[in-house]
């Protein structure tokens, strides 16, 4: 079974500052691992995967996170926060191929961004 | 743009009606997936398919029921709506690339 655990259910930030959300997983399998965005009243849009590749994973808007097997971690990071970063993010894992099994989701992080 | 559509976005219905939410891809995925999303929680897979005529259900029981006709057409349907099936519902689509998730369907029952 894999599960999936966010800190923080609300998190804020000044514009400028840095972001970090945090997402703790548990897997029986190596994980896949991502982070998705979602805007009010929109769908989900992947951030970024990790897919046992670099543990460092660039993804879109200037965010990033780290994939840290011993303390089974998978943080995201923005190192200077914007006023459209405001959103609800996802943590995510899967124990297949290229993410296109079953997902398993967190809580959500709902990003405040403070002018 | 979004490939992957669902209709209505929003929808307010009384109790007791059947209603039937769109998913409609343009993508020929064989995977399709609807997810619950209730506020401030995180989405549950409620219904799942692998292709035409295959459809299973997800981790989060539901009295929903699906169909796969068409590779594109995964609709989702509520034969008789309650207030606990207030939510939102999201559609997604995957291949070897990932998955691609429609805008949602705000659903009340009054």
């Amino acid at each position: 079974a894999q599960s999936v655990t966010q800190l923080g259910s609300h998190v804020s930030v000044s514009e400028g500052a840095l972001v970090l959300l945090r997402c703790n997983y548990s897997s029986s399998v190596p994980p896949y691992l991502f982070w998705y965005v979602q805007y009010p009243n929109q769908g989900l849009q992947l951030l970024l995967k990790y897919t046992s590749a670099a543990t460092l994973v660039k993804g879109i808007n200037g965010f990033e996170a780290e994939f840290k097997k011993s303390e089974t971690s998978f943080h995201l990071t923005k190192p200077s926060a914007h006023m459209s970063d405001a959103a609800e993010y996802f943590c995510a894992v899967s124990d297949a191929n290229f993410g296109n099994e079953k997902l398993t989701f967190g809580t959500g992080t709902r990003l405040t961004i403070i002018p | 743009e979004a490939d992957i559509y669902q209709t209505p976005r929003y929808l307010v219905i009384g109790t007791g009606k059947k209603i039937t939410l769109e998913c409609s891809q343009t993508m020929g995925h064989d995977k399709m997936y609807w997810y619950q999303q209730d506020p401030g929680m995180e989405l549950h897979l409620i219904h799942y398919s692998y292709g035409v005529n295959s459809t299973e259900k997800g981790d989060l029981s539901s009295e929903s029921t699906v169909s796969r006709i068409r590779t594109e057409h995964f609709p989702l349907t509520l034969e008789s709506a309650r207030p606990s099936h207030t939510s939102q519902y999201l559609c997604a689509s995957t291949s070897n690339y990932g998955y691609t998730f429609g805008s949602g369907t705000r659903l009340t029952v009054v």
